[in-house]
């Protein structure tokens, strides 16, 4: 089956760094990425939508300067927060879509945990 | 985006069959549904997707009525491990999938 991967696991930050955090697609490529966002207890909140090539969809209310996105290759995508905050700490999940295909395939997640 | 409901919570005991109700109401044309399983400090898995009447895998079943409205998850006797969020979305290639706050599922011995 389709597999996702994100790298880091987890990650602790100082206030005022910035973390990346990439998403593979492993076994298929990704025309579509998607990267999300989830409080403890909440759903899932879509943060941007992203296609291979060209600039990520931001969702309103996500600052596209501080959550940076790129989708440079099929299989690649990734989420830089920039100057990060106590309160962005959060578990970031990626989605990836193969072209054609309805389905999404979702990462393991990262937590990021800012000091 | 079609918005979905399901019921925040639901208790089952072990061997017992789940069913786990989802209304789409505005569902389109072309959106398929899918459902997901999410484990606490882990991303969502897949467990089935269709698009009309009955579609079954090895982990569980997806009724849907032939006005699209609504559809069912089936899960044949749970187990504790089943114990999880259930989400129901709907959508198509290309469009991002709106998360509900999902189904609450445990599982009790």
């Amino acid at each position: 089956g389709a597999v996702v991967s994100q790298h880091p696991s987890w990650v602790i930050c100082k206030s005022g760094t910035s973390v990346k955090i990439e998403c593979r697609s492993l076994d298929f490529q990704a025309t579509t990425m998607f990267w999300y966002r989830q409080f403890p207890k909440q759903s899932l909140m879509l943060m941007a939508t992203s296609n291979e090539g060209s600039k990520a969809t931001y969702e309103q209310g996500v600052e596209k300067d501080k959550f940076l996105i790129n989708h440079a290759s099929l299989t690649l995508s990734t989420l830089t927060v920039t100057s990060a905050h106590p309160e962005d700490s959060s578990f970031y999940i990626c989605s990836a879509q193969g072209k054609g295909n309805n389905e999404q395939f979702f990462g393991p997640g990262t937590r990021l945990t800012v000091l | 985006l079609a918005k979905t409901t399901q019921p925040i919570s639901m208790d089952s005991y072990e061997g017992q069959e789940v069913n786990i109700t989802c209304s789409h109401n505005n569902i389109a044309t072309n959106d398929y549904i899918t459902w997901y399983q999410q484990f606490p400090s882990q991303g969502p898995r897949f467990i089935i997707q269709g698009y009309k009447t009955k579609v079954t895998n090895e982990v569980a079943s997806l009724f849907i009525p032939a006005d699209r409205k609504s559809s069912t998850l089936s899960l044949p006797r749970v187990s504790l491990s089943d114990t999880a969020v259930y989400y129901c979305l709907v959508g198509n290639y290309g469009q991002n999938f709106v998360f509900g706050p999902g189904t609450r599922l445990s599982v009790l011995p």
